[in-house]
């Protein structure tokens, strides 16, 4: 079984740009979630998507939104982008959302200049 | 509010070494704390994982000891290995309305010298 692959692995953006990052769950696998990674505050939990709907959010701003779709798929979005989003955007995917277990992408590497 | 606290910060061992990564958490409602190797430039991987019903859970070489009156569990990595040289986190996780939602240790740096 392929793992959870994300798009793009490395970003470079400019701030106040936006920014749309992919992951694709393990198939089968239909909850998806969201984490930031910095060196500063750790791995942080971003939000919680399962049949196209967030079931939990962590403690972000509102600039960081994300969607999944019909086939468990899911994106997130930065929008205003500031030098502080700079981190590595993990997602991980489970098969459902009472599975604890979580299975982790390689990231997506972004760069706020 | 820091929920896992994961010491120590980094850890040098040697070839064929013991390595010793400690976790203590506070939120009495955790009920599973998995542990994840990361290798520069990758995602974090689950190494292994354990639930407060038992003490002790082996994997090859990987053993987490878990105690649940201390609020505090380990990963024990017997026989070091170069290739062990890798990031560690702990996370301790609870069902909150029908999800599992882990937190995360701050990490700990190993390098197991030859």
């Amino acid at each position: 079984k392929a793992g959870v692959t994300q798009t793009p692995r490395y970003l470079i953006k400019t701030r106040g740009q936006q920014v749309t990052l992919s992951c694709s769950p393990i198939s089968g696998h239909r909850s998806v979630s969201w984490y930031q990674q910095t060196p500063g505050q750790g791995l942080q939990f971003l939000f919680e998507y399962f049949s196209e709907t967030q079931r939990n959010k962590g403690n972000f701003p509102g600039r960081f939104s994300g969607r999944q779709f019909s086939n468990s798929r899911s994106e997130m979005n930065v929008s205003t982008l500031e030098l502080g989003d700079s981190a590595l955007y993990l997602c991980a995917s489970s098969p459902d959302p009472g599975t604890a277990t979580q299975y982790f992408g390689p990231g997506t590497r972004l760069t706020v200049l | 509010q820091q929920q896992v606290k994961q010491s120590p910060q980094s850890l040098i061992v040697q070839k064929g070494g013991i390595s010793i990564i400690n976790c203590a958490y506070e939120n009495t409602a955790f009920d599973y704390f998995p542990w994840y190797q990361q290798f520069p430039g990758k995602g974090p991987a689950l190494l292994i994982a354990i639930r407060p019903d038992v003490s002790e859970k082996k994997e090859g070489r990987f053993t987490i000891s878990f105690n649940k009156s201390a609020k505090q569990f380990s990963l024990h990595i017997m026989d070091s290995q170069p290739g062990d040289s890798a990031t560690y986190f702990c996370a301790a996780s609870m069902r909150t309305g029908g999800s599992y939602i882990p937190t995360f240790g701050r990490g700990t740096s190993l390098i197991v010298h030859p």
